[in-house]
């Protein structure tokens, strides 16, 4: 079975601060993505990469970036966390066009 | 640009009830289509999906979905919903041959009572 694994479940953190969300896929998949699943809006992409180093702006990655050093870690970053960036945030890899999900980092900036 | 519809974003039943989501795209070319189902607490998770052949596509836990590609539809079906189906329902669409990028519709929320 792929797993696809989330460093942390639940996240706390304050405005301005930097946030890191790791992502971390055992099936040597090429194909990693970032999503925020806000109610009412599902699943928008955030930053997505097709292979080590390689990323691509998805539909909204201002106030993100991404770092994918190696093939199976694909990690999220908010460089100066606000508050409307709480959500939850899923990771993805995507074999054969399906894709796997971690179980989410529900992120909360006060 | 492809995007994805669900006309239904909440809707509530008694078990026995049968149940079908719609889901409507828009892209021109050839596609796979998705259902992808979140459980109260647990990942998203594949429900079923269709690349090509039978347009009656079956999956988990008893759902059946049809394309129908004169309608642009991928509608999700059970005949008999339990209350375990509990959970939220996203329609997903990808271009056949070319990018993975998926793009979701923004799900529909799903309360069966018991």
């Amino acid at each position: 079975d792929v797993k696809v694994t989330q460093s942390s479940r639940y996240l706390v953190k304050r405005t301005g601060e930097k946030v890191f969300l790791e992502c971390v896929q055992d099936m040597d998949h090429e194909n990693m993505f970032w999503y925020r699943q806000d109610p009412g809006l599902g699943l928008r992409l955030i930053y997505f990469s097709y292979d080590v180093k390689m990323k691509e702006k998805g539909d909204i990655p201002e106030g993100y970036s991404v770092s994918r050093e190696k093939k199976e870690r694909f990690s999220l970053i908010l460089e100066s966390a606000s508050t409307n960036q709480t959500s939850m945030y899923l990771c993805a890899s995507t074999l054969l066009y399906e894709q796997y999900f971690g179980p989410g980092t529900r992120l909360t900036v006060t | 640009a492809q995007s994805v519809s669900q006309h239904n974003h909440h809707v509530i039943l008694s078990e026995a009830a049968s149940l079908e989501l719609g889901c409507n795209y828009s892209y021109g070319g050839t596609v796979n289509l998705f259902w992808y189902v979140q459980y109260p607490g647990q990942h998203l998770q594949l429900l079923l999906k269709y690349f090509s052949g039978d347009p009656l596509v079956k999956g988990i836990k008893g759902f059946e979905a049809e394309f129908i590609k004169s309608k642009f539809s991928f509608n999700l079906r059970k005949p008999s919903v339990q209350w375990s189906d509990t959970a939220e329902y996203f329609c997903a669409v990808s271009s056949s041959g070319g990018s993975y990028i998926p793009t979701f519709g923004r799900g529909t929320s799903l309360i069966v009572h018991p």
